[in-house]
């Protein structure tokens, strides 16, 4: 079946590690997306890449790395820098980045900090 | 980008129609109005999107105001499975577009 995958389903981390959350789609999209969900929130943008080895920063990326060196994997990396990095993390796809596209989104992955 | 108003939360009774609103009065000539919902703890999922005229698909309908101020989604006959948070976007034919930007939604409640 065709989809977006994202492990772990629940992450814990300790304060001060990096973490890096995985995200696989067997969709052939070309465009792929993080987001940030915090409880009873809506979500934000954290990095999209509309093509492999190139990405552009959402609306919070500080904290955050990405990287796209295959088009079915955007891990997403939590790094220690990132201030408040409890929440829920959805990855998503799209066959194109524009106003008509759908996005096609992961089961999502929750990060808690201790 | 322009900004949506929905109520933060309806109630529906199962098996009737709802109607989910969504005002968006300074929508530009080329946002496309789309509708996503989020189950409980899961990712959003697709409903309709629409730019002018009304449309319809398997899962629901959107009905757009001759203005374009304002749309209203429409589930014909409101399952428990429907009970989740509608969201109302707008997506502007520009650079943002990528991105879909999320509001808080409406929180719909399907009673038995």
């Amino acid at each position: 079946d065709g989809g977006i995958t994202q492990s772990p389903k629940y992450l814990f981390r300790k304060e001060g590690q990096n973490v890096t959350l995985s995200c696989e789609q067997n969709l052939n999209h070309d465009a792929m997306y993080w987001y940030r969900q915090d409880p009873g929130q809506g979500l934000r943008l954290i990095y999209y890449s509309q093509i492999v080895n190139d990405f552009q920063k959402g609306d919070i990326a500080e904290g955050y790395s990405v990287s796209r060196e295959k088009k079915e994997s955007f891990p997403l990396t939590v790094t220690s820098a990132q201030k408040n990095p409890t929440a829920f993390y959805l990855c998503a796809s799209s066959s194109i980045a524009g106003p008509t596209d759908t996005q096609y989104f992961g089961p999502g992955t929750r990060l808690t900090v201790l | 980008d322009a900004k949506t108003t929905q109520p933060n939360s309806m109630e529906s009774n199962e098996e009737e129609p709802v109607h989910l609103p969504c005002n968006h009065s300074t929508i530009s000539g080329t946002d496309y109005i789309h509708w996503y919902r989020q189950l409980p703890s899961q990712g959003p999922e697709y409903v309709i999107h629409g730019l002018t005229s009304n449309v319809n698909n398997r899962m629901a309908s959107l009905a757009i105001a001759e203005d374009r101020k304002s749309s209203t989604l429409i589930l014909h006959r409101a399952t428990l499975r429907d009970a989740a948070v509608y969201y109302c976007i707008l997506r502007r034919n520009s650079g943002s577009a990528r991105q879909l930007t999320f509001g808080s939604g409406t929180q719909l409640t399907v009673l038995p």
